[in-house]
């Protein structure tokens, strides 16, 4: 059983357009970080969401934090091709950094 | 950059072989992790450790042993490696929970 959900799996679009990826678990997480991995390389953290309810935002994305803290997305505004990677959320749970399947977002030009 | 070196960067190895994973890190975080990267799978966790000899298992730690004897050093091995074992395998390191996590570049590792 996987402790944390990602949603979609996959996801290709048109650049200019925009999406959500969420990410769920039946588990309340003290704080749930995002990553992005490009290939070849490890993930990099874009940003960690502690308070719930918590709403913060980076350039085009915005990140939000479910007010049970079981949940959070990740908004991506006017998609550009230089957004492709692999998008993954991650929580600790017993002081094991656990992480989602990811998304892996293609952004057409 | 938190000073993560993964070393081999790639390895091609035989059944039945023992492999021995290197993470090295400068910055003295205290926790370390190793997770295999699969298609489909995400990220899966190995083992991590806590401090200097503290280790615990991770989901899929089956046919892995690691060894922290030093800050700086965590080491991956496999005994007798599998073809099953074949994959990118990442280190992580940060300084507890809740905190930013630095991965290496990671490791190909492919199992004949």
């Amino acid at each position: 059983t996987q402790l944390l959900e990602q949603s979609p799996q996959f996801l290709s679009i048109q650049e200019g357009e925009n999406l959500t990826v969420y990410c769920n678990s039946s588990s309340v997480f003290s704080s749930l970080q995002w990553y992005r991995q490009e290939p070849g390389e490890g993930p990099v953290l874009l940003v960690t969401v502690v308070t719930g309810g918590e709403v913060k935002k980076l350039k085009r994305l915005t990140f939000q934090f479910g007010d049970a803290r079981k949940d959070s997305s990740l908004h991506i505004t006017a998609a550009q091709p230089g957004d492709t990677g692999l998008y993954l959320c991650a929580g600790e749970r017993s002081e094991k950094l656990v992480f989602g399947k990811g998304t892996k977002l293609t952004v057409n030009p | 950059d938190a000073g993560i070196t993964q070393s081999p960067r790639h390895k091609v190895t035989e059944t039945g072989t023992p492999v021995t994973l290197r993470c090295h890190q400068t910055e003295n975080h205290r926790y370390m992790y190793w997770y295999r990267q699969d298609p489909g799978h995400g990220l899966r966790l190995i083992h991590y450790s806590y401090g200097v000899k503290d280790t615990d298992k991770g989901e899929v730690s089956d046919g892995y042993s690691v060894s922290r004897s030093k800050t700086e050093d965590f080491l991956l091995t496999l005994e007798s490696a599998t073809s099953s074992q074949t994959s990118v395998y990442f280190c992580a390191v940060n300084r507890g929970p809740n905190t930013e996590a630095f991965f290496g570049q990671g490791t190909r590792l492919t199992v004949v």
